[in-house]
C-alpha cells in the first residue's frame, strides 16, 4: 500500500535561513513524488515533482527537493526562506500502478521576520 | 486556462439534509478527482473519473455519497442525509490523461461544508 509520512507538524525558520520540510514514503514500485503548497482557504498548488532522473529537482518559487531512494525520502528545501513562504506543505506519492495521489498529513511552515 | 472552479465556496446545512457540490475542471483535462480534507489532515482520495467513467471509489465513500460526470465535463458530488462527520473541505482536481502518471493534479479552491 502507498503511504506518505511528514514527521513534523510544524517547522519554524527565520527569514533568510535555509529551510527543510521532511517527507518519507512507502510504495511497492518506483515512486512518483510531488510537493504541494496550500494557503489559507485555498486549494493546493503544485510546486514540483520527481519522476525519474536527477535526484535533485527544482520547482516553483525557488523550492527544490531531493529524492533519496535508499532512505525513501523526498525532502523539500529552499536556500533562503521568505515570510511569504509561510503556508501548509503537503508531500504526495503515486505508485505507478495506481491513478491517485496519496497525501501526507502536511507540515505547517512558519517563517519569522 | 481558467483553473478548476468549485461551487459553492461554503455550504452550511442541517444534519439530515442533502447537499450537492459542483466542479468545473480545466477544459482539456480528461481526469477529474474528488478529495476530502479535514482540519489538520492531508487530502483523502474519494473518487476519480476518466471522462464520464467513474473508475475508482474509496472505501471512505459511503453509500450516502454519489458523484457523477455525465458528459465528461463538469462533475457533481452529492451527499445525502448529511452527518456532522461530513463537515470538511471538499476538493476537486483535474489532470490531463497521462499514461505515465506524471501529470500533477490541478486543484480548485474547494467547497467547505459545515453540518450543524
Amino acid at each position: 500500500a502507498q503511504s506518505v509520512a511528514q514527521p513534523e507538524d510544524q517547522v519554524n525558520v527565520a527569514e533568510g535561513n535555509p529551510l527543510t520540510v521532511k517527507c518519507t514514503y512507502s510504495v511497492s514500485g518506483n515512486p512518483y513524488l510531488f510537493w504541494y503548497v496550500q494557503y489559507p482557504n485555498r486549494g493546493l498548488q503544485f510546486l514540483l515533482k520527481y519522476i525519474t532522473g536527477d535526484n535533485l529537482v527544482k520547482g516553483s518559487y525557488g523550492f527544490e527537493a531531493e529524492f533519496n531512494k535508499s532512505q525513501t525520502s523526498f525532502h523539500l528545501k529552499k536556500p533562503s526562506a521568505l515570510v511569504s513562504d509561510s503556508a501548509l506543505y503537503f508531500c504526495a506519492v503515486r505508485d505507478p500502478g495506481y491513478n491517485k495521489l496519496i497525501f501526507g498529513a502536511g507540515t505547517r511552515l512558519a517563517v519569522h521576520p | 486556462d481558467t483553473g478548476v472552479s468549485q461551487n459553492p465556496r461554503h455550504k452550511i446545512t442541517k444534519r439530515g439534509q442533502n447537499v450537492t457540490f459542483r466542479c468545473d475542471p480545466i477544459s482539456e483535462h480528461n481526469r477529474l478527482y474528488w478529495y476530502r480534507q479535514t482540519l489538520g489532515q492531508g487530502p483523502e482520495f474519494l473518487t476519480y473519473f476518466q471522462n464520464e467513467a467513474q473508475l475508482e471509489k474509496s472505501r471512505l465513500l459511503s453509500d450516502r455519497f454519489s458523484a457523477e460526470r455525465p458528459k465528461g465535463s463538469f462533475s457533481t458530488l452529492e451527499i445525502q442525509r448529511t452527518e456532522q462527520g461530513d463537515s470538511a473541505m471538499y476538493l476537486c482536481a483535474s489532470s490531463p490523461t497521462d499514461r505515465g502518471g506524471h501529470s500533477p493534479l490541478h486543484f480548485g479552491n474547494g467547497t467547505r461544508l459545515t453540518v450543524t
